[in-house]
């Protein structure tokens, strides 16, 4: 298994503002993937970030909003553009076929 | 009023007793299965797997089970300690490599183990 780190793991921040989630894993992956987790829901997949390529984006979700990155084989970055309040949100990765999760983004917009 | 999807399916048992959480999915070419278990502030863990070419797996305590024809998956566990109570999930994959593993979560169910 994986052994995925995630920075920062919460922050509150202001409406109108970005903030940039960081992913870690310990060993090299192909595809990582980011996922949303509104308050007391279930989990919504944004994108699917393979590196030396663009990120792959799930309906109702676009690069604008949701700006990905995946430099090398080990990180990724995913960017909530221009917050509102409704992207109030944990934001997860994972990686792995069986997709390992990390711990998660505790995102709270004011 | 009342807010959509705000409410969690509950299991509640009595430490010792079995349970069993069911999941019902959605789209009959999935070929890949996966429970998970999230802990309060954490990410959701790994507990055990299933393709769709089997009908039963068996773990430590867990054992999934595959209905293709109703499109239901269930999973047991066995001697419920208090550590288990989390929310548990399901989640369907279309098959295997690639895109293929793009999954698709299902509500969840909250499990609450009564010591």
């Amino acid at each position: 298994s994986a052994v995925i780190s995630q920075k920062p793991s919460r922050d509150i921040c202001q409406r109108g503002t970005s903030l940039t989630i960081q992913c870690q894993v310990d060993s090299q992956v192909t595809m990582m993937f980011w996922y949303r987790q509104q308050p007391g829901q279930s989990l919504t997949l944004i994108a699917t970030a393979n590196q030396g390529s663009e990120a792959t984006y799930e309906s109702g979700f676009v690069i604008d909003k949701f700006p990905i990155s995946r430099p090398n084989l080990t990180f990724s970055t995913l960017t909530v553009s221009n917050m509102s309040p409704e992207d109030s949100s944990i934001y997860l990765c994972s990686v792995g076929g069986t997709q390992y999760f990390g711990p998660g983004t505790r995102l709270l917009v004011l | 009023g009342e807010s959509v999807g705000l409410h969690l399916p509950t299991l509640s048992v009595q430490e010792g007793d079995n349970s069993i959480i069911n999941c019902a999915y959605s789209n009959s070419a999935s070929d890949y299965f996966i429970w998970y278990k999230q802990e309060s502030g954490k990410g959701p863990q790994f507990i055990i797997d299933i393709r769709s070419n089997m009908d039963k797996r068996q773990g430590q305590r867990v054992t999934v089970l595959l209905n293709k024809t109703v499109k239901h998956l269930s999973l047991q566990i066995a001697a419920t300690q208090p550590g288990d109570s989390a929310v548990y999930f399901c989640a369907e994959a279309p098959g295997s490599g690639g895109s293929n593993y793009k999954l698709t979560f299902g509500k969840g169910t909250l499990l609450t183990v009564n010591p």
